[in-house]
């Protein structure tokens, strides 16, 4: 099993379409979750860390379960700009690298 | 933010060649630097974690012999791929853990990668 699981996708979507992806992970004791963003032979870009309590930013709301180890984000409003790989990301706080998972990648039409 | 540069961005080679790829944090010191590698359409791979002044933890199925890390100082990582070859080809990225920070978040800064292809 993946430490990190995500659906790859693609998500077709149109624009101001509202999309959610979801992300599960298999190690109990991560201590810190986030969501990368990941444009087309680029580097991963921090789009934001996740909470428990769950956090939103602009467009986009992201949310953590620890008891299902379920980690989702959501985004409103869907801008053709938004086109990317999503990444979701586990970690430990320390020296311990992240963890990630394959992406879920997300086309949004005009 | 915090700034990580890699050098240089693109790189082919020859096969047999060896290859010296830089990573450095630009406005902060890296204790810490971890160097992935991603091959298209694949989620980015852990290979190992430089430890400024000591050896390089290697993950699992990591030739420590051909990728070859050294982390001489706190804003500066190298990796080198000795004798390449084509499957060696891929789009290496490094990251650095700042070294000032609380270590609750975790927040890991990228390089640009470098994207290497071995003829």
């Amino acid at each position: 099993r993946k430490e990190v699981e995500q659906d790859p996708g693609p998500f077709n979507v149109p624009e101001g379409a509202t999309v959610a992806f979801n992300c599960t992970y298999s190690n109990s004791a991560s201590q810190s979750f986030f969501w990368y963003r990941q444009d087309c032979r680029k580097e991963p870009k921090l789009l934001m860390s996740v909470y428990s309590s769950g956090n939103e930013d602009g467009r986009f709301t992201a949310q953590l379960n620890r008891a299902s180890q379920y980690i989702s984000l959501l985004i409103r409003d869907s801008k053709l700009s938004d086109s990317a790989t999503y990444l979701c990301v586990v970690g430990f706080t320390g020296r311990r690298a992240l963890t990630f998972g394959s992406g879920t990648r997300l086309q949004v039409q005009p | 933010g915090a700034v990580v540069s890699q050098h240089p961005s693109r790189v082919i080679c020859k096969s047999g060649t060896s290859v010296k790829i830089e990573c450095r944090s630009l406005d902060f010191q890296a204790t810490t630097m971890f160097w992935y590698r991603q091959f298209p359409k694949q989620s980015l791979m852990l290979m190992a974690t430089s430890n400024e002044g000591s050896k390089a933890t290697y993950e699992q199925g990591v030739e420590k012999d051909k990728f070859l890390i050294n982390h001489a100082s706190l804003t500066l990582s190298t990796l080198t791929v000795t004798s390449a070859h084509p499957e060696d080809s891929s789009f290496y990225i490094c990251s650095a853990r700042d070294a000032g920070g609380t270590g609750l978040t975790d927040t890991q800064y990228f390089g640009p990668g470098t994207r290497l292809t071995v003829l």
